[in-house]
């Protein structure tokens, strides 16, 4: 079965510090990997994606996210955190066979604090 | 570009109680999903349209909920009747103006938050 797993509820780090955001996946065949940020009240917002290739992956808002096919992992991050990337992130995975095929499977997300 | 619209924002309703919700894609996006994120949860897919058919509705506990796209745009998400366990935030989005593919992100809503009391 397709999962995804964010093993950090919460991550905090300094501003400046450097960030990263855990992310581990299950799935069958090629692995369509994303992540969303979530601010309060408002929907997800789309950051980035792997699809194939390059394993260091560059987004939105200077985020990039390192794809590790041998250790099934697909960890967020940021060289220098700002205040202003607290937030809900999410990892997310796409179904890649069977009767789910195409189905985005979410992890439970990670509230990640910046502090000034 | 317009982002994808819902509405109402919120809505609190009584246990037993019918409610709906309004979803318009971004324009020309084939794929619309209805996701429901309940509290400290990711969200989780109810039903997936490709153009006005059904692709994936596995997940929606089809003896209450319901969800139409008429014409291939916009939607609504139906609960009759609501329970408290329906409290959450239900959330649109839509994708692939190419059509579907495995490697297109999806764009989502501000989403509806409902309260069943």
């Amino acid at each position: 079965a397709q999962s995804v797993a964010q093993p950090e509820d919460q991550v905090k780090v300094a501003e400046g510090n450097p960030l990263t955001v855990k992310c581990t996946y299950s799935v069958s065949g090629n692995p369509y990997l994303f992540w969303y940020v979530q601010y309060p009240n408002r929907g997800l917002q789309f950051l980035l994606k792997y699809i194939t290739g390059d394993n260091l992956v560059k987004g939105s808002y200077g985020f990039e996210a390192e794809f590790n096919k041998s250790q099934t992992s697909f960890h967020l991050k940021k060289p220098s955190a700002l205040v202003s990337d607290s937030a809900l992130y999410f990892c997310a995975v796409r179904d890649g066979r069977g009767s789910t095929l195409g189905r985005l499977y979410f992890g439970r997300g990670t509230q990640l604090t910046v502090w000034p | 570009e317009a982002g994808v619209a819902q509405s109402p924002r919120y809505k609190i309703i009584e246990k037993r109680q019918s409610v709906a919700f309004w979803c318009n894609p971004i324009s020309g996006h084939a794929t619309l999903y209805w996701y429901q994120q309940i509290l400290g949860q990711g969200p989780k897919l109810l039903i997936q349209f490709q153009n006005n058919g059904v692709v994936d509705d596995s997940q929606l506990p089809k003896d209450r909920f319901s969800a139409e796209r008429l014409k291939g745009v916009d939607s609504t998400l139906k609960i009759q009747p609501a329970k408290l366990e329906d409290s959450a935030v239900y959330l649109c989005a839509s994708s692939g103006d190419r059509g579907f593919t495995m490697n297109t992100e999806a764009f989502f809503g501000q989403g509806t938050r409902l309260t069943v009391v």
